[in-house]
């Protein structure tokens, strides 16, 4: 079975700086679709960037990124130029490119990001 | 475009009784799935459907009941709520391709007393 692994339950950057944020995840597929959703106070989930395994260019997204490392099953977020509005829970998901029972998203526990004026 | 809407936004319940938390999309979306968050647990899966009529169990699925009648709608019954299920629910909702993008819903705060 997959497993997401988010090491950084607490993280915290100054505002207009650039933070990284860390997730493992693991896999005996070669074939299969990540993404980082942000979760701010409201508590509504908001996919922030998607990256297909089967490319290997970064996925970027204004001033979010990601490092996407397959052999290594890594695939961090940064954020450049943080703002005050980036302050939220951050998830990392796995989701199978198979159908069925495989095809639901499989999470991170998170990270709670604050950003400092 | 409503997207994915969940009912109610919040519910207080008494230990032993029921209700239905309810979802429905608009977006002609086959896959249709409920989360229940934890703190420090993150997401996990309760029940998912990949269209009308087909449902099947996620990682956490005791206590929990699901149909789909129609593309539209996913509701979630709790039969006879527990402290236990006191979360916030999502339900989420994407195509039915490969690595597609689900979308969730604002999410219904549960508190079972």
């Amino acid at each position: 079975a997959q497993t997401v692994t988010q090491s950084q339950p607490e993280m915290s950057v100054q505002e207009a700086e650039t933070v990284t944020l860390s997730c493992t995840y693991d896999t005996s597929e070669s074939d299969y679709y990540l993404f980082w959703y942000k979760q701010p106070p409201s508590r509504q989930m908001i996919l922030v960037i998607r990256q297909e395994a089967y490319k290997q260019q970064n996925a970027t997204e204004n001033r979010f990124s990601v490092n996407f490392q397959k052999a290594a099953k890594s695939f961090s977020l940064k954020i450049s130029d943080s703002q005050l509005g980036d302050a939220a829970m951050y998830f990392c998901a796995y989701r199978s490119s198979y159908g069925g029972s495989q095809g639901n998203l499989i999470f991170g526990k998170g990270t709670k990001l604050s950003v400092k004026p | 475009n409503a997207g994915v809407t969940q009912t109610p936004k919040f519910q207080v319940l008494k230990t032993g009784q029921s209700m239905t938390l309810q979802c429905a999309q608009d977006m002609n979306h086959e896959y249709m799935s409920w989360y229940r968050q934890d703190p420090g647990m993150g997401l996990r899966l309760i029940h998912y459907s990949v269209g009308a009529g087909i449902t099947d169990q996620g990682e956490v699925p005791n206590g929990y009941n699901v149909s789909r009648s129609t593309t539209e709608d996913f509701p979630l019954r709790l039969l006879s709520a527990a402290p236990s299920q006191t979360s916030v629910y999502f339900c989420a909702s994407s195509g039915d391709r490969a690595g597609e993008t689900q979308y969730f819903g604002p999410g219904t705060r549960l508190l079972v007393l």
